[in-house]
């Protein structure tokens, strides 16, 4: 399949490690965040989200960290596996208070696991 | 169910006919999101729908663009006069009205379009 991100920052781990993945989100408003996994070829898969009155959230093998005085989020994935190498992408709902979701989605981060 | 679907999943096509996508989302989600995705770049939101009605459009919608879902089920994204800017991954979204289910955790595989 085609690449999803050619130029993307990478994160290489081996497996077993804990890997972090960051992202900066732009809009102070934003009161909705997910994190996506993202295959070539395939569409993104959710992981999980977190909203703007959390500032944890755990979930199986995940943990998402949000930030609202410096506009960061990070994703912790714990005993990194080969099938977790994947784009990772996080996003902010930028349609706050209007019950439906517009997206801005970051840069991407490329997570490559070595046996 | 089988999650949201597209066809066709890939299209080639020459730079100024038309194309039409279509989006099956999870049958009982009543929102339903286009969104845009180039090489290297994070999916771009384009559209959505709640049941039949068109409630918000990105201005990265030209007029070339127009998507109807017209029963509140499937839904068409037609593109005229392709131009090569237009090559990208085309994704479909849908969810639920409210709650837990409102939020974006169903996206399509996609449609890549390959202008030429």
């Amino acid at each position: 399949g085609e690449s999803v991100g050619l130029h993307l920052p990478t994160l290489s781990v081996q497996e077993g490690d804990n890997s972090i993945i960051n992202c900066a989100y732009s809009n102070s408003a934003s009161d909705y965040f997910i994190w996506y996994k993202q295959e070539s070829g395939k569409g993104p898969q959710f992981i999980i989200d977190i909203r703007s009155n959390m500032d944890k959230r755990q979930g199986q093998r995940v943990t998402v960290l949000l930030n609202k005085t410096v506009k960061h989020l990070s994703l912790q994935i714990a005993a990194t596996q080969p099938g977790d190498s994947a784009v990772y992408f996080c996003a902010e709902n930028t349609a706050a208070g209007t019950g439906f979701q517009k997206l801005v989605f970051g840069t991407g981060t490329r997570l490559l696991v070595s046996p | 169910d089988t999650g949201v679907s597209q066809d066709p999943r890939h299209k080639i096509t020459k730079r100024g006919q038309n194309v039409t996508f279509r989006c099956d989302p999870i049958s009982e989600h009543n929102r339903l999101y286009w969104y845009r995705q180039t090489l290297g770049q994070g999916p771009e939101f384009l559209t959505y729908f709640q049941n039949e009605a068109q409630l918000e459009k990105s201005r990265l919608l030209s007029d070339r663009f127009s998507a109807e879902r017209p029963k509140g089920s499937f839904s068409t994204l037609e593109i005229q006069r392709t131009e090569q800017g237009d090559s990208a991954m085309y994704l479909c979204a849908s969810s639920l009205l409210s709650g837990a289910g409102a939020s974006l955790k169903y996206f399509g595989p996609g449609t890549r379009l390959t202008v030429t």
